[in-house]
């Protein structure tokens, strides 16, 4: 079954600590995004790659990075430097940018 | 103001009801008009989509778009309690980066 892989369901964070978030798929989708989402409130997006190699800042990109070496995979980093990082993360891929998005079932992270 | 605006709810109907779900938005030029659905502790799950304007049918749900108004609607026939979830609408253009997603409406269906 094609489909979007994130992992882990659940992640602590330590203070001080980067942590990386994992997200892959199988459905040859050329666009990859990650966004987060707060109760409450809509998603909002940190970062997003329209190809390998390349990815582009979203909205709430500061204290976060990530890579795009193959096409499959977008890892998170959520670094120390996000001084509020528990929410909800999903990462969706779509076809191409634009076209409609298919998502994970999220990374929950909080801070211990 | 806001790029997409949709009522947050929470909306409570008796099972079997009719549900109808609205968002407007103020971009002219979105092309791609999306619904997905989303279960606690779940990542949103895309159920319908439309491209430009008019109806789309599926099952018991039916997506409706006006462009002239700005306004799309999902309709849900036959409510179910498993129906019970928060729906987002999103819209997005071709060739763009940025799907922009309503806040959600939370829908509960009661037996």
């Amino acid at each position: 079954d094609g489909g979007i892989t994130q992992s882990p369901k659940y992640l602590f964070r330590k203070e001080g600590q980067n942590v990386t978030l994992s997200c892959e798929q199988n459905l040859n989708h050329d666009a990859m995004y990650w966004y987060r989402q707060d109760p409450g409130q809509g998603l909002r997006l940190i970062y997003y790659s329209q190809i390998v190699n390349d990815f582009q800042k979203g909205d709430i990109a500061e204290g976060y990075s990530v890579s795009r070496e193959k096409k499959e995979s977008f890892p998170l980093t959520v670094t120390s430097a996000q001084k509020n990082p528990t929410a909800f993360y999903l990462c969706a891929s779509s076809l191409s940018g634009g076209e409609p998005q298919h998502f994970g079932d999220g990374t929950r992270l909080s801070i211990l | 103001q806001k790029e997409v605006e949709q009522d947050p709810g929470p909306l409570s109907v008796p099972e079997g009801a009719i549900v109808s779900l609205n968002c407007t938005y103020s971009n002219s030029a979105f092309q791609y008009f999306m619904w997905y659905r989303q279960y606690s502790r779940k990542g949103p799950e895309l159920l319908m989509y439309t491209y430009s304007s008019g109806n789309k049918e599926d099952g018991r749900f039916t997506a409706q778009v006006d462009k002239s108004s700005k306004y799309i609607s999902l309709f849900i026939r036959d409510s179910q309690p498993s129906d019970s979830a928060t729906y987002l609408c999103a819209m997005s253009n071709t060739g763009g980066f940025k799907t922009i997603f309503g806040a959600g409406t939370r829908l509960f269906v009661k037996a």
